[in-house]
């Protein structure tokens, strides 16, 4: 059984363009969680998704970042407009729907912003 | 209050040494206590888990312990090994129905020495 995948694993934006990152669940998982990590610190809490339903998006900046986890497809967290402070590791984890408080944890994309 | 309070930031052991580390929070509401460890450029593991109603819980050389009159729990790693060179992050989960957002502490970085 695959874990979560999060692809790309590596990814360089210069100032204003947009960043994409996707991931996709563990197979039979329907709840997937983003979380940022800056250098040094902790995860936080982005955005949880269901299928086709953004559950609770209070961790989310008001602006320039969106995430959509379609019917069929990878999970997407997409940053517009992207700043220096934007550089960071984005994971995301995903759970079973029986045990939805077990989460399991991706690879990770790491964004740069030059 | 949504606070996740964890030390040390570091810690060196010798081999075969009891690594402790300890985290704090205030929610009472709190219901689901996981520890995470994280290597260099990889994403969190869940390692071991644990909920209010149980004072210990043992998975291998991992146990929690958990206080809920202090609110505080601890992992202890047992014949620690120059492998459980990582960053360990204990988490919480507040209590919003439905939605297990973890609250991470800020990681313990862990070197046992050969």
């Amino acid at each position: 059984n695959a874990g979560v995948m999060q692809n790309p694993r590596h990814l360089v934006r210069r100032r204003g363009q947009e960043a994409r990152l996707r991931c996709s669940p563990m197979k039979g998982h329907s709840h997937v969680y983003w979380y940022r990590q800056l250098p040094e610190e902790g995860l936080k809490f982005m955005v949880y998704l269901q299928k086709e339903n953004i559950i609770d998006e209070s961790g989310m900046p008001k602006e320039r970042f969106s995430a959509e986890f379609p019917k069929e497809g990878p999970s997407i967290l997409r940053i517009q407009q992207v700043v220096r402070g934007d550089s960071a590791a984005y994971f995301c984890a995903s759970s079973p729907r029986q045990t939805f408080y077990e989460q399991y944890f991706g690879p990770g994309t790491r964004l740069t912003v030059t | 209050q949504q606070q996740v309070k964890q030390s040390p930031q570091s810690l060196i052991v010798q081999k075969g040494g009891i690594p402790i580390i300890n985290c704090a929070y205030e929610n009472t509401a709190f219901d689901y206590f996981p520890w995470y460890q994280q290597f260099p450029g990889k994403g969190p593991a869940l390692l071991i888990a644990i909920r209010p109603d149980v004072s210990e819980k043992k998975e291998g050389r991992f146990t929690i312990s958990f206080n809920k009159s202090a609110k505080q729990f601890s992992l202890h790693i047992m014949d620690s090994q120059p492998g459980d060179s990582a960053t360990y992050f204990c988490a919480a989960s507040p209590p919003t129905s439905g939605t297990y957002k973890y609250i991470f502490g800020t990681g313990t970085r862990l070197k046992v020495l050969a």
